[in-house]
């Protein structure tokens, strides 16, 4: 069994300053993990994954997340945030050989200027 | 490389009515999953189609189908149309290497109105 949550359903942040999204997960076996984002009207964009290669996974426009198995947590960082920033970041869990994804209930990123 | 292509972008339906979804995979991608948002359950994995046969199906009643063609393109059929079907409708694609890591890519959805 997977499940995955997503521990803040918003986020507000200033521009320039850092963004944490938090997503927890939990799994049977050796999980894969994926951040995704949704723009509005749009379908989800994959910023990054984990695959059980280094720990410390490097995405698209400066996210990374850090796989914490002691934690089981996958959180999503960005050292500055953009306008362009704001988003529903969904947090994605797929277990060994699944091809079923769970997703989590997504987090709304905010970004003031 | 061209992405996942969903047709059409927007649908208004009444009840009782049947719909049909389609989507072009990327080219070279065998799998074509399905996806149903809305603002009360979220994301849900409604079936997942690899070289025309349906892999894993999620759990929704049978009113919503879907196949695979030859060519990977893939239709998902909705009929008796329910109120509660209005949604956005994703459909993506991954190279599907057998491995769960294979990332999705997905289209920009159809978003059905029932009326």
């Amino acid at each position: 069994a997977q499940s995955v949550t997503q521990l803040d359903s918003h986020v507000s942040v200033s521009e320039g300053t850092p963004v944490l999204l938090r997503c927890n997960y939990s799994s049977s076996y050796s999980p894969s993990l994926f951040w995704y984002v949704q723009h509005p009207n749009k379908g989800l964009q994959l910023l990054l994954k984990y695959t059980s290669a280094a720990t410390l996974v490097k995405g698209i426009n400066g996210f990374e997340a850090e796989f914490k198995k002691s934690e089981t947590s996958f959180h999503l960082t960005k050292p500055s945030a953009h306008m362009s920033d704001a988003a529903e970041y969904f947090c994605v869990v797929k277990t060994g050989g699944s091809y079923i994804p769970t997703f989590g209930r997504g987090t709304s990123l905010i970004v003031h200027p | 490389k061209a992405g996942v292509t969903q047709t059409p972008r927007y649908l208004i339906k009444t009840r009782g009515q049947q719909v049909t979804l389609s989507c072009s995979p990327i080219s070279g991608h065998r799998s074509v999953s399905w996806y149903q948002q809305t603002p009360g359950q979220g994301l849900q994995f409604l079936f997942e189609y690899f070289s025309e046969t349906q892999r894993n199906k999620g759990n929704f009643p049978g009113r919503f189908s879907g196949r695979q063609f030859s060519n990977s393109r893939s239709e998902m059929n909705v009929s008796t149309l329910e109120l509660g079907d209005s949604a956005l409708y994703l459909c993506a694609s991954s190279l599907n290497t057998g491995q769960g890591n294979s990332p999705l890519h997905f289209g920009n959805g159809t978003r059905l109105t029932v009326t």
